[in-house]
């Protein structure tokens, strides 16, 4: 079947930096993306990934290892504004997304 | 602004009622989706329509029946829901051209059904 794991809640301090994992296993990969879900709204695209490496945008950078099934996106510098869901998403072989169930981000002062 | 619009934002319906979603994008995609949001569950794709043809209906009850009439609008069609339909209910779009394939999320429609 497919799988998408990403742990369901972390808190961090603002100012400091953190990780948020997501490994799966899916049918086929086109690609890996991430999402940022505040409360009561929709997803925002953040990054996609499809080869090997670390993609920077900002205070966000995006990783992906295809051989391991795995990615990790960065928030360095973190504000109270970043406080939100983070959706990890894999397209398949039939260019479908596979989603995460989120991970709940809270940003204490 | 996402350039995708939804509406109505909320919705209270009993389990008798018939109402419609109304999801408009106006960013020139080709592709269109529904998707259902459940608390701590990940996006549920319903539906895909690809160029106004339905591509993906991926085991919905008959009481949803999605509706494109052309590439902007997409129509979700309720009838005899249940409780455990209550959840929010997203449209998205994507060009499905070139090596872009990020969806735009609308604001999504609070159902609940009593």
């Amino acid at each position: 079947g497919q799988n998408i794991d990403q742990p369901t809640e972390m808190t961090a301090t603002e100012g400091a930096i953190v990780q948020i994992n997501c490994t799966y296993q899916t049918s086929g990969f086109n690609g890996l993306f991430w999402y940022q879900q505040h409360a009561g709204e929709a997803p925002t695209f953040l990054s996609y990934n499809v080869l090997d490496g670390l993609e920077e945008k900002g205070r966000f950078s995006s990783f992906l290892s295809r051989s391991k099934g795995y990615s990790y996106l960065l928030l360095k510098e973190l504000q109270m504004k970043d406080s939100a869901s983070y959706l990890c998403a894999v397209m398949d072989s039939n260019y479908q997304l596979i989603w995460g169930a989120g991970t709940k981000l809270i940003i204490k002062p | 602004e996402t350039g995708v619009t939804q509406t109505p934002r909320h919705l209270v319906m009993g389990m008798t009622n018939k109402k419609s979603l109304k999801c408009e994008q106006h960013l020139g995609h080709n592709a269109m989706y529904w998707y259902k949001q459940s608390a701590k569950k990940p996006l549920e794709l319903m539906f895909v329509y690809n160029f106004k043809e339905q591509t993906e209906n991926n085991s919905v009850p008959s009481r949803f029946s999605p509706e494109c009439p052309n590439s902007s609008h997409l129509f979700l069609h309720l009838h005899t829901l249940q409780p455990e339909d209550s959840a929010l209910y997203l449209c998205a779009s994507s060009s499905l051209q070139g090596s872009s394939y990020e969806q735009y999320f609308g604001p999504g429609t609070r159902l609940t059904v009593t």
